[in-house]
């Protein structure tokens, strides 16, 4: 079965910072691939997604992601932090197996960024 | 253009009453998804649909019910709420060859 695994459930940087948050999923043919971010008492908005073009893709305010296959991975990046990107981050695969009709989350990673 | 919208936001019940949420877009988007949010487990999809009439199981269906009778309405329906069921609720939608989905605000749901 398909998973998703996020590698810290709480990342904290400095205003001006690299953002790393790690992603990395289970799948025996390569998915599609999506990051979310949550702001408080708000829905998912997409950040950006995967979907077999180019495996290093860029998405809205300033982040990228790059799809790894030998690696399993689709870690986020952002160059420089902002206050304003304090949230929580979902990463998700949708599988071919699920006709890519499903979605399916890892756990989360909330971000904080401090001054 | 409002997207996807869900009522109610904000709902309390107590343990054997039945309620239902309510979603529908106004995209025309033929495929559409409840999902169900606890800490610490990201997301779980409840149930799905692609189609006016045509729904199936998710990850988690047990205690919900869903019906798809009209392109833009997808109503998610608890039986007999139990205190397992306290959670928040996300509906989602997207239209054919088009992978990602477009998410509501949410209903967060409290049973007591």
């Amino acid at each position: 079965a398909q998973s998703v695994t996020q590698l810290g459930s709480h990342v904290s940087v400095s205003e001006g910072a690299l953002v790393l948050l790690r992603c990395n999923y289970s799948s025996s043919v390569p998915p599609y691939l999506f990051w979310y971010v949550q702001y408080p008492n708000q829905g998912l908005q997409l950040l950006l997604k995967y979907t077999s073009a180019a495996t290093l893709v860029k998405g809205i305010n300033g982040f990228e992601a790059e799809f790894k296959k030998s690696e399993t991975s689709f870690h986020l990046t952002k160059p420089s932090a902002h206050m304003s990107d304090a949230a929580e981050y979902f990463c998700a695969v949708s599988p071919f197996s699920g006709g890519y009709n499903k979605l399916i989350f890892g756990a989360g990673t909330r971000l904080a960024v401090h001054p | 253009n409002a997207g996807v919208t869900q009522t109610p936001k904000f709902q309390v019940l107590k343990t054997g009453q039945s309620m239902t949420l309510q979603c529908a877009q106004d995209m025309n988007h033929e495929y559409m998804s409840w999902y169900r949010q606890d800490p610490g487990m990201g997301l779980r999809l409840i149930h799905y649909s692609v189609g006016a009439g045509i729904t199936d199981q998710g990850e988690v269906p047990n205690g919900y019910n869903v019906s798809r009778s009209t392109t833009e309405d997808f109503p998610l329906r608890l039986l007999s709420a139990a205190p397992s069921q306290t959670s928040v609720y996300f509906c989602a939608s997207r239209r054919t060859g088009d992978m990602p989905q477009h998410f509501g605000d949410g209903t967060r749901l409290s049973i007591l």
